[in-house]
């Protein structure tokens, strides 16, 4: 069964840094594209990252530069490294695989 | 960036009728490969986003069959033929054609 366990939210200062898990069951990280998006509280969904199968990654321009997208493929597991947060960060982030399979989210709040 | 936008924003239904949902791009979505990224994803209430087509009109597997997607270009649509209480959400539309990946406001369908 495919399953997607994201960790590693939690409250931070503005300028702070987090860096989100998601740990893959059931398939391959490194075999399948794998994607960042979040939803701030009430608002819509956004695009944050992928990374694709050969390594390239690709970002939203309001986070190139503050986030970095990578993978262990000895854990099977995506990371989020956020760096220089900002209350407008304040989200549910979530992976997906492929866009097909969700994970459930995890909560990052920005606030001093 | 394309931007998208869907409409209507709020879409009463009464069980049994039809659903649709639009989504207009600022920008052709034709991909230099000749597809056409442009998905449609569903949000229940306090769930994860769940993707339900792809490439237009591709069904997702898993996704009931009263679930339609079509259009070309930059006008596309989302059908519901007989809605269903378990049918009630948020829907978003997405582009992955062009960087970076962009959604729709979102349209959210709830029962009369």
């Amino acid at each position: 069964e495919v399953q997607l366990v994201e960790s590693g939210g939690g409250l931070v200062q503005p300028g702070g840094s987090l860096r989100l898990s998601c740990a893959a069951s059931g398939f391959t990280v490194s075999s399948n594209y794998m994607s960042w998006f979040r939803q701030a509280p009430g608002k819509g969904l956004e695009w944050v990252s992928v990374i694709y199968s050969g390594g390239s990654s690709h970002y939203a321009d309001s986070v190139k530069g503050r986030f970095t997208i990578s993978r262990d493929n000895t854990k099977n597991t995506l990371y989020l490294q956020m760096n220089s947060l900002r209350t407008e960060d304040t989200a549910v982030y979530y992976c997906a695989r492929d866009l097909v399979g969700w994970g459930q989210g995890t909560l990052v709040t920005v606030s001093s | 960036d394309v931007v998208m936008t869907q409409s209507p924003l709020s879409l009463p239904v009464t069980l049994g009728q039809p659903a649709s949902v639009s989504c207009r791009s600022s920008q052709s979505l034709v991909h230099s490969d000749g597809n056409t990224y442009l998905n449609w994803f569903q949000q229940r209430p306090g769930q994860s986003p769940r993707r339900l087509i792809y490439k237009v009109s591709k069904r997702d597997s898993g996704v009931p069959d009263r679930f339609s997607g079509s259009g070309s270009g930059t006008d596309f649509t989302l059908k519901i033929s007989k809605v269903e209480a378990e049918d009630v959400g948020v829907y978003y539309c997405m582009q992955g054609t062009q960087w970076p990946w962009t959604f729709g406001q979102g349209t959210k369908v709830e029962i009369k």
